[in-house]
């Protein structure tokens, strides 16, 4: 069974159009997290959520935006796409947030030509 | 906020030989610290961590030491296997905050 899963794998799309990237986790955590790596495999915090609160990171611009429609799920929402936002982009799951294993989601691959 | 420093960006090493991994962080309410593998294609996973009440500790070959004086941590890999090339990130956090990364450790494993 995938602990943390992501849909799509990868994601082409051009400048300017917006796209929703999928997370799901079967752990039954309370807290879910959204990453960036870009190229230099820097890993960036982008979001954590859990039932009571969304802390965003303050350099994330606001097309970015997480939805949760359950404790289980947190889907990312890009608006108006940019070449910058070309990245890797990784979910993750703990049971609390800062001081327990994050699982990671096997990555999606975001490509804006 | 927290800062973490990791150093090499890039280590070689022949199979059979040691590797260690440092990492640096500023803050000294950080009592969490742990270390992820990531393999090509692949999200980060969790190896080993330590909490700020303990100095040391090991699993088969790798060990993790923390210094909170000096506010540092190592990771240590022993008897190195072509298996272990990946690349390696540190973390530091605290409850109730978020993780954060070092810039990552690329480890290359000759055989």
């Amino acid at each position: 069974d995938t602990a943390v899963s992501q849909t799509p794998k990868y994601l082409v799309t051009q400048m300017g159009n917006d796209k929703s990237i999928k997370c799901e986790q079967n752990l039954g955590h309370d807290t879910m997290y959204w990453y960036k790596q870009d190229s230099k495999k820097f890993l960036k915090i982008m979001f954590s959520y859990n039932n009571k609160e969304l802390i965003i990171n303050e350099t994330v611009p606001n097309r970015f935006s997480p939805k949760s429609p359950d404790k289980a799920h947190l889907n990312l929402h890009i608006n108006s796409l940019e070449l910058g936002d070309s990245a890797v982009y990784f979910c993750a799951s703990s049971q609390t947030d800062g001081v327990d294993e994050q699982y990671f989601g096997p990555g999606t691959r975001l490509t804006v030509t | 906020g927290e800062n973490v420093e990791q150093h090499p960006s890039t280590l070689s090493v022949q199979e059979g030989d040691s590797a260690v991994i440092k990492c640096t962080y500023s803050d000294s309410a950080s009592n969490y610290f742990p270390w992820y593998k990531q393999e090509l294609g692949k999200g980060p996973q969790l190896i080993i961590d330590i909490r700020s009440n303990v100095g040391e500790k090991k699993d088969q070959r790798i060990a993790v030491t923390l210094n909170k004086t000096a506010k540092h941590f190592s990771l240590h890999i022993t008897e190195t296997q072509p298996e272990d090339s990946a690349v390696y990130f540190c973390a530091a956090s605290f409850p109730g905050n978020q993780f954060y990364f070092g810039t990552g450790t690329s480890l290359t494993v000759i055989p």
